[in-house]
């Protein structure tokens, strides 16, 4: 089975700080994605990737940043956390254009 | 409007009961279909995927796809209180052929 791996179930920052969320696939997919989860809205994709070094936004991409350096990592980054960036963020990969995602377990990130 | 429109639900039913969930998507031409269980507090879980029209099956599970309606069903056989969580369908649409994911039914099976 493929195992998407998200470095933290729950963490706490302070309002301000910079925030690595960490992503590893172990099946070589090529695509990965970040998302957040919130009451009411639904899930929103924050920025996509679909090959090393490569990058597009999505929907709701300010405040967040991304980077893929190897295949199998795909890291998102909070530049300045701020409060109304408490959530819970997903991350998937799959392995091409037509599959279905494959997502990890999520990180509860709460901003204080 | 939405590209992919769920009922919110709850949608209630009793234990051994069919339930039956229903996505319409905004897209024609959209080629692959998605359905997902969330349990509260979890990530996503895929469960069914379909392609071509008509039924496809796997285990109490059924999946059903129109395409000349726009229109994806899922069916859950002698529904169980475990299969209670929010179903999310999803469908492939757009640049990239991203996954466009409806805001979900929420399932709620009682004893």
């Amino acid at each position: 089975d493929v195992k998407v791996t998200q470095s933290s179930r729950y963490l706490v920052k302070r309002t301000g700080e910079k925030v690595f969320l960490e992503c590893v696939q172990d099946m070589d997919h090529e695509n990965m994605f970040w998302y957040r989860q919130d009451p009411g809205l639904g899930l929103r994709l924050i920025y996509f990737s679909y090959d090393v070094k490569m990058k597009e936004k999505g929907d709701i991409p300010e405040g967040y940043s991304v980077s893929r350096e190897k295949k199998e990592r795909f890291s998102l980054i909070l530049e300045s956390a701020s409060t109304n960036q408490t959530s819970m963020y997903l991350c998937a990969s799959r392995p091409g254009p037509n599959y279905g995602y494959t997502f990890g377990s999520g990180t509860r990130l709460t901003v204080v | 409007q939405k590209e992919v429109e769920q009922n919110s639900g709850p949608l209630s039913v009793p234990e051994g009961a069919i339930a039956s969930l229903n996505c319409t998507y905004s897209d024609r031409g959209s080629q692959s279909f998605f359905w997902y269980r969330q349990y509260s507090g979890k990530s996503p879980e895929l469960i069914m995927f379909i392609y071509s029209n008509g039924d496809k099956e796997d285990g109490r599970f059924t999946a059903q796809l129109n395409k000349a309606s726009q229109y994806v069903s899922l069916l859950i056989r002698d529904s169980q209180p475990s299969d209670s969580a929010t179903y999310l369908c999803a469908v492939i649409s757009g640049g990239y052929n991203k996954l466009i994911f409806g805001a979900g039914t929420r399932l709620a099976v009682h004893p």
